[in-house]
């Protein structure tokens, strides 16, 4: 059973845009929520987080959105880079469970130039 | 500080052989976390050391796979004997603990890319 999903396997941006991810979950216990990036021959690198006792959480060009009632959060990227091209996992945890991750299948963003 | 590492980087084998995959966390991490991916799909937890115990081992898909961490440092994971389902990326995570509190950032390895004949 996945618990966490993201429904777009891809996203296409142009360079300057703003690009946004979402990702949905069904386990209400889930209290701290991840996204992170990974290129091709790496592992996952950590991006942004929330907990779930806020509602959005800022880095630079990163924003996480959350919507608890919806169980839904988006990932915001503005401006959007070339960089940025790589796969995105949203990710969800119970912080009593020591942090065991509950991924979503990623995103591929390719930003145009 | 050196980042999580594992070997081999990509193995290839034959349904009914044994491979076994190799992970080194971040010095001084507690905590040890193998993950996999398969064709493209999410990726899925195996289990969680925290130093040498297995504190989670929910995720293991069946008995043909063992998880060892023998005196806290890096650990093993076995396949024996290998499927052919079992092709995926093998990821490794630490992380750290401080006191009582679990630091909630898992360092990714960069996979062992399985694939089995």
């Amino acid at each position: 059973d996945q618990q966490v999903k993201q429904n777009s396997p891809s996203l296409s941006v142009q360079e300057g845009r703003i690009s946004i991810l979402n990702c949905d979950y069904t386990n209400s216990m889930f209290d701290y929520f991840l996204w992170y990036k990974k290129y091709p021959a790496e592992g996952p690198t950590f991006l942004i987080s929330i907990s779930s006792i806020k509602d959005k959480n800022e880095d630079g060009r990163f924003t996480v959105f959350l919507n608890k009632s919806a169980k839904h959060l988006s990932l915001h990227i503005v401006p959007s880079q070339p960089g940025d091209s790589a796969v995105y996992f949203c990710a969800a945890t119970e912080r009593s469970n020591d942090y065991k991750l509950s991924f979503g299948a990623g995103t591929t963003v390719t930003v145009r130039a | 500080e050196a980042g999580v590492t594992q070997f081999p980087s990509h193995s290839v084998i034959e349904k009914g052989q044994t491979v076994t995959l190799r992970c080194d966390p971040i010095s001084g991490h507690d905590n040890l976390y193998w993950y996999r991916r398969v064709m493209g799909k999410e990726i899925k937890f195996l289990l969680h050391f925290v130093k040498e115990s297995k504190q989670d081992e929910s995720g293991m898909p069946n008995n043909r796979f063992l998880a060892e961490r023998t005196g806290g440092t890096y650990s093993t994971l076995k396949v024996q004997p290998a499927e052919l389902e079992d092709s995926g990326v093998y990821f490794c995570a630490s992380s750290q603990r401080i006191g009582l509190v679990f630091h909630n950032e898992q360092f990714f390895g960069p996979g062992t890319r399985l694939t089995v004949l």
